[in-house]
């Protein structure tokens, strides 16, 4: 069955410091993964996907992911943080079976501090 | 802009009394899901139409019903709320392919008095 595992919480990081949130997957065939930002009372918005081709994926505001079969891992990454930044993120998968369905992480929260 | 909109943003209901939650969208997506989320925990997928062919998830209970009355629009019926459907809910939209995104609104926060 496919999967998604966000193994940290929250995430502490200092404004102008790269950032990191980390997401594994769990699929048999090809992975399909997505990565959400959310803030306070929104819905969730869509910051980038890995379909197949370049491991490293840039997607809006600065965020980019690396895709590592090896280690099945896909993990957000953003070389300088921002205040604005913080927000809660979700790593997603899409069904393997059933790929009308999203499959989604327990999110992390993201602390940006000034 | 083509969008997901939901409404109302805010929806405070009595504990038994009937409440319905709207959705529609501007982007001719075949597919529409209703989640529910508590507490920043991950949405938690309560059904999906694939065009008028509704899913439900296992665990969802028997008090939340759906009708997608055509391609735009998609409603969410608790027919008795009760304090534990105190939740944000969040309509989604998405395409066929799997190599799509979710596109989302803004959500409704659903308060049971």
């Amino acid at each position: 069955a496919q999967s998604v595992a966000q193994p940290e919480d929250q995430v502490n990081v200092a404004e102008g410091n790269p950032l990191t949130v980390k997401c594994t997957y769990s699929v048999s065939g090809n992975p399909y993964l997505f990565w959400y930002v959310q803030y306070p009372n929104r819905g969730l918005q869509f910051l980038l996907k890995y379909i197949t081709g370049d491991n490293l994926v840039k997607g809006s505001y600065g965020f980019e992911a690396e895709f590592n079969k090896s280690q099945t891992s896909f993990h957000l990454k953003k070389p300088s943080a921002l205040v604005s930044d913080s927000a809660l993120y979700f790593c997603a998968v899409r069904g393997e079976y059933n790929f009308n369905k999203f499959y989604f992480g327990s999110g992390t929260k993201l602390n940006v501090k000034p | 802009d083509a969008m997901v909109i939901q409404n109302p943003r805010y929806q405070v209901t009595q504990f038994g009394k009937p409440v319905t939650l709207s959705c529609s969208q501007t982007l001719n997506h075949n597919v529409m899901y209703w989640y529910q989320q508590k507490s920043s925990q991950a949405p938690k997928l309560l059904f999906h139409y694939y065009d008028k062919d509704f899913n439900n998830e296992a665990d969802t209970p028997d008090n939340f019903q759906s009708r997608r009355p055509n391609t735009s629009f998609c409603f969410l019926d608790i027919r008795s709320p009760g304090l534990g459907d105190a939740a944000m809910y969040l309509c989604a939209t998405g395409g066929t392919g799997r190599n799509t995104e979710a596109f989302f609104g803004q959500g409704t926060r659903l308060t049971v008095v």
